[in-house]
């Protein structure tokens, strides 16, 4: 089974400045996918950015990026320049790749990012 | 516009009293699945379907059912809602079963008194 990890609650950043969200994640399987979902106070689940396991190179989408680690099971989303927008909760999630499988989303218990103008 | 369109997006129902949440896609997903959201769990699937006539449980699936007679739609059934079952639903829907994006509702607020 797969675990994934989000031991920080809460976290408050200052506009325009950078911060970055912590997440580690348990499996045994090698072909995966890791995802960042961002739920802001409108609900809706809105993907971020995301990482195939097989790439070395760190994914990036604008201000966001990630410090994926797969030998440390470790997947970090760094915000640059922080915005009042991001002020959202910020899930952390995998997914098993494989013919067959249950595209199943396992999330972690999520972080309350903050922006402070 | 392609979306993911959950009815209703609140609804407040009494102990027992049997209840669907409909969930429809308008992009020829094969894989559609159900999520419940409880504050400090994140988000725990509840069914999953990988085609027509093809549904299965997921991690938290008592008390719950599910159909899949169209491509397009997905309803979750509560046949005798209870307390334990409030909480924010979502459904997800996504091209195919390995590794690509998914989409999802605007979740449902479910208040079971």
């Amino acid at each position: 089974a797969q675990t994934v990890t989000q031991s920080q609650p809460e976290m408050s950043v200052q506009e325009a400045e950078t911060v970055t969200l912590s997440c580690t994640y348990d499996t045994s399987e090698n072909n995966y996918y890791l995802f960042w979902y961002k739920q802001p106070p409108s609900r809706q689940m809105i993907l971020v950015i995301r990482q195939e396991a097989y790439k070395q190179q760190n994914a990036t989408e604008n201000r966001f990026s990630v410090n994926f680690q797969k030998a440390a099971k470790s997947f970090s989303l760094k915000i640059s320049d922080s915005q009042l927008g991001d002020t959202a909760m910020y899930f952390c999630a995998f997914m098993i790749t494989y013919t067959g499988a249950n595209s199943k989303l396992t999330f972690g218990k999520g972080i309350t990012l903050s922006v402070r103008p | 516009e392609a979306q993911v369109t959950q009815n209703p997006r609140y609804l407040i129902t009494v102990t027992g009293k049997k209840l669907t949440v409909t969930c429809s896609q308008n992009m020829n997903h094969e894989y559609m699945s159900w999520y419940r959201q409880d504050p400090g769990l994140g988000l725990r699937q509840i069914y999953y379907s990988m085609n027509v006539e093809v549904t299965d449980k997921g991690d938290v699936p008592e008390g719950y059912k599910v159909s899949r007679k169209e491509k397009r739609n997905f309803p979750l059934i509560l046949e005798s809602p209870s307390p334990n079952q409030t909480s924010l639903y979502f459904c997800a829907s996504s091209f195919r079963a390995v590794g690509t994006e998914a989409f999802f509702g605007q979740g449902t607020r479910l208040t079971v008194v």
